[in-house]
């Protein structure tokens, strides 16, 4: 199975900070690659697939970048409803893998 | 809306079985391919299943092989998790998930977009 690194394990930043989250994969997945937001007691919420591709509604301040082996979420101009703990999940191959998460706090 | 309702979580001992149930409403059931994904108390995601359209395919989690079967009645929009020998590890919330693939420049990318509340499974003695 491709194991996904997710760097940092958690990190704090303040309001209007641009943040960037790493996501690494132990084989290279094309752009096959997805991120997810979760805050604690919801269901995780889907914001980008395909490495860069924003899912509808999702704001504009959420971008993502990569391809091959190293990815990277950037959150522009944090927010407070922003803390919440961010999932790369690699659909290259079967079984699907999630990263480890990466705990925001703002 | 599009929503997915899970049911069928609750409280077994090692060894045991359940059978997890998710309703699919406001989207084309049929056409979609569906998964189930799991988190463990205090723990990260992990993604255990998923199924065709027609249930032609479906892939699994090495840890759940031969113990878990995920299935679906596309006559009643629903989908399902059988769990059969039970580990204590297996304790989880399981959610449902609509599995989608998207085209952009004709390339194809998959995305978990659509996902239920979660039924949350407590396996022990």
């Amino acid at each position: 199975a491709i194991q996904m690194t997710q760097s940092p394990s958690s990190l704090s930043a303040s309001v209007g900070d641009r943040v960037i989250l790493i996501c690494r994969a132990s084989q290279g997945i094309r752009s096959d690659l997805g991120w997810y937001q979760q805050k604690p007691g919801k269901a995780p919420k889907l914001l980008l697939y395909g490495g860069s591709n924003i899912q509808g509604g999702v704001p504009s301040r959420f971008s993502g970048s990569g391809s091959g082996t190293e990815f990277t979420l950037t959150i522009d101009s944090l927010q407070p409803e922003d803390s919440a703990t961010y999932y790369c999940l690699q659909d290259y191959s079967y079984p699907r893998t999630f990263g480890q998460g990466t705990k925001v706090e703002v | 809306d599009v929503r997915l309702v899970e049911s069928g979580g609750g409280l077994v001992q090692p060894g045991g079985s359940l059978r997890l149930s998710c309703a699919a409403s406001g989207f084309s059931f049929p056409t979609s391919w569906m998964a189930w994904v799991r988190q463990a108390p205090g723990k990260g995601l992990e993604w255990v299943a998923n199924i065709k359209e027609d249930g032609g395919e479906r892939n699994y989690v090495d840890s759940v092989k031969g113990r878990f079967t995920i299935y679906r009645d596309n006559a009643k929009n629903s989908l399902y998790l059988q769990l059969r020998s039970l580990r204590v590890e297996d304790t989880a919330i399981y959610y449902c998930v609509r599995d989608t693939s998207v085209e952009l420049d004709k390339m194809w990318f998959d995305a978990l977009d659509t996902w239920g509340q979660g039924t949350v499974v407590s396996v022990s003695s």
